[in-house]
């Protein structure tokens, strides 16, 4: 079985521009649930899909926004790129809303400069 | 507030047993978990906690008490490959919230 997948594995762009990251969840997952890892600062809460509908956002600004698929696949988007926005963005996925465990795909490597 | 609070740090010897506490400023969630990464790599689930009591999965136990707002990972027999961070994390308002994790160094 196949786990949580992401692309790109690396991302480079310029300050101003927009990055969309893409996550494949676990076959049969309904929920998707997107975090920042910027180092030193564990991972931050960023959205919560699930369904296809955007259930929670965490405290980040509007530029920060994604939606989730028929399919459940889910895209992350930040638009008007700042430096501090360089991280490591994880995709996870859960069987449904309620469940407690989270299975993690291997994250976008997003550099901003 | 939400809130999760772990050292920063843990240095333990190889064949040891060390513990990594976390604790809450929070209420009302349904349970505390735990996730291992190695560097470079993604988090892995490693136990939940639903209730308050010790979860045992092998050489790896978790431990929460909601009166005291405290929770531990303990893992036993330690072993190079258990060199990680480790991060424990709640559900609290339709989010599951992390802490900054503890980075687990062993020395042989």
């Amino acid at each position: 079985e196949a786990g949580v997948t992401q692309s790109p594995t690396h991302l480079i762009k310029t300050r101003g521009q927009q990055a969309t990251l893409r996550c494949s969840p676990i076959s049969g997952h309904t929920s998707v649930y997107w975090y920042q890892q910027a180092l030193g600062l564990g991972l931050q809460f960023l959205l919560w899909y699930d369904e296809g509908e955007e259930r929670n956002r965490g405290n980040f600004p509007p530029r920060f926004s994604g939606r989730q698929f028929p399919n459940y696949s889910s895209e992350l988007n930040v638009n008007a790129l700042e430096l501090e926005d360089s991280a490591l963005y994880l995709c996870a996925s859960s069987l449904t809303g309620g469940d407690e465990k989270l299975f993690f795909g291997s994250g976008t490597q997003l550099s901003v400069l | 507030g939400q809130s999760l609070e772990q050292p920063s740090e843990v240095t333990a010897v190889e064949g040891a047993i060390v513990q990594i506490n976390c604790t809450y400023q929070t209420s009302g969630f349904y349970g505390l978990s735990w996730y291992q990464q190695h560097d470079g790599g993604a988090p892995t689930f490693l136990s939940y906690n639903a209730l308050d009591g010790l979860e045992e999965t092998g050489r790896f136990s978790s431990f929460l008490s909601r009166s005291d707002s405290y929770g531990y990972l303990l893992l036993q027999e330690l072993q190079m490959k258990d060199s990680a961070s480790y991060f424990c994390a709640v559900n609290r308002d339709d989010k599951i919230i992390f802490g900054k994790g503890t980075r687990l160094h062993i020395l042989p």
